[in-house]
């Protein structure tokens, strides 16, 4: 069986500070790993994902994700967060011929 | 840009009333996924689709049951609602392969049962 896990449930963080958003997996077989973002009163929104290729992935608002085979992780992160990036954040992860499985979520906090 | 619709953003009924919950899409997408947000579970799949008249169960499909009579179109219906569907659904839809194609989501429907 696949799964996801996001260890925080919350993560605050001055704005203009570096924000990292933590996604650890487990699947059988190669990965392919999905960033949604979910702002408040509103859908998901797809922010970035991994098929293959380089583990460096760039993504909407400025957002990037390194996945790590080693390390089964798939960490987001932005290098100076703003206001406006507080939101729910989902790491989701899917190998083939299984569903798409979400992670619990990570609310983010930027203040001010 | 993909649209996603589902026919209420709110909605309240009471135990033992039979729910439907309609989605539509506008981008032709063959993919459509049915799911409940609950704090602290993330998203778990209750039922998709493939295509047209066809639907496969997702994880947690007890107490629901769906109905694709067209492309654009996806209904999840709840039988009998209980307390315990009191919840955040959300409807997507994708191109295939899904594997590497990211959903697109409507607004949700926050569904309570009384």
């Amino acid at each position: 069986a696949q799964s996801v896990a996001q260890p925080e449930d919350q993560v605050n963080v001055a704005e203009g500070n570096p924000l990292t958003v933590k996604c650890t997996y487990s699947v059988s077989g190669n990965p392919y790993l999905f960033w949604y973002v979910q702002y408040p009163n509103r859908g998901l929104q797809f922010l970035l994902k991994y098929i293959t290729g380089d583990n460096l992935v760039k993504g909407s608002y400025g957002f990037e994700a390194e996945f790590n085979k080693s390390q089964t992780s798939f960490h987001l992160k932005k290098p100076s967060a703003l206001v406006s990036d507080s939101a729910l954040y989902f790491c989701a992860v899917q190998a083939a011929g299984n569903k798409l499985t979400f992670g619990g979520g990570t609310r983010v906090l930027v203040k001010p | 840009d993909v649209k996603v619709t589902q026919s209420s953003r709110y909605l309240v009924k009471r135990t033992g009333e039979k729910v439907f919950l309609e989605c539509v899409q506008d981008m032709d997408h063959e993919n459509m996924f049915w799911y409940r947000q609950d704090p602290g579970l993330g998203l778990r799949l209750i039922y998709f689709s493939y295509d047209v008249k066809m639907k496969e169960k997702g994880d947690i499909p007890e107490g629901y049951s769906v109905s694709r009579e067209k492309k654009e179109r996806f209904s999840l219906i709840l039988e009998s609602a209980s307390t315990n569907q009191t919840s955040m659904y959300l409807c997507a839809s994708s191109f295939p392969p899904e594997t590497y194609n990211e959903q697109f989501f409507g607004p949700g429907t926050r569904l309570t049962v009384l």
